[in-house]
């Protein structure tokens, strides 16, 4: 079973409807992200959360929100949908911060979303 | 602020050559330097990780990357192409709190 998961793995939506995209974690990691992929750009951090009470914005925050549900679970949502949201979302995790080591983040498969 | 600079866009390989790809990052402090690969339809899989000691880092399906302090660069090689290795490459640079993104080199190969 994949260590993180993603639903739905594609979702096509219209302008103005709300969308929530989800991911969830097997892995036991404190940290949790979400990214947007757009060709040409990479990927651009949304938010990121280091445990249930502590959320952060990242560079790209505006038109988004998150939930962290529980440790293993932090959704997306994109409360009107425009189309220039349309983008692959990936989710990704990453343990706590160690002394002398970074941990790597460990990505899920991604969601394709379009809206038209 | 981090950032990560990939030069190349696109890079066209024939089957058995080598590769490199190039990375080079801004970063206030001693980097935490990866790099991941996107196959078509994938997620991303981390290929190796630089976090300090020997510069030269050996990663899964026989990539390498040389981290250069004096060139802040971190570029990816492998010595002999194989047509699986057609993908996204995207270098990354992180400290305690987040990673930062190149905007990927697509790696085509050709026969």
């Amino acid at each position: 079973d994949a260590d993180v998961t993603q639903t739905p793995r594609n979702r096509i939506t219209k302008t103005g409807k709300r969308i929530m995209l989800e991911c969830s974690q097997t892995k036991g990691h404190d940290r949790m992200y979400w990214y947007r992929q757009d060709p040409g750009l990479g990927l651009r951090l949304i938010y990121y959360s280091f445990d249930v009470k502590d959320i952060n914005k990242g560079e790209i925050s505006d038109g988004y929100s998150v939930s962290r549900q529980a440790q293993a679970k932090f959704s997306l949502s994109l409360e009107s949908a425009i189309p220039n949201q349309t983008a692959l979302y990936f989710c990704a995790t990453s343990d706590s911060w160690t002394g002398g080591s970074y941990n790597e983040q460990f990505f899920g498969p991604g969601t394709r979303l379009t809206v038209l | 602020a981090q950032s990560v600079t990939q030069p190349d866009i696109h890079i066209t390989v024939s089957e058995g050559a080598s590769l490199e790809l190039r990375c080079n990052y801004s970063y206030g402090a001693t980097p935490y330097l990866f790099w991941y690969v996107q196959s078509p339809g994938q997620g991303l899989q981390l290929l190796l990780k630089y976090f300090s000691g020997d510069t030269l880092v050996q990663g899964i399906k026989g990539f390498e990357a040389e981290f250069k302090r004096s060139q802040s660069s971190f570029n990816l090689r492998k010595p002999s192409v194989h047509w699986s290795d057609a993908a996204e490459y995207f270098c990354a640079v992180g400290g305690p709190y987040k990673l930062s993104f190149g905007a990927g080199t697509t790696v085509t190969v050709r026969a």
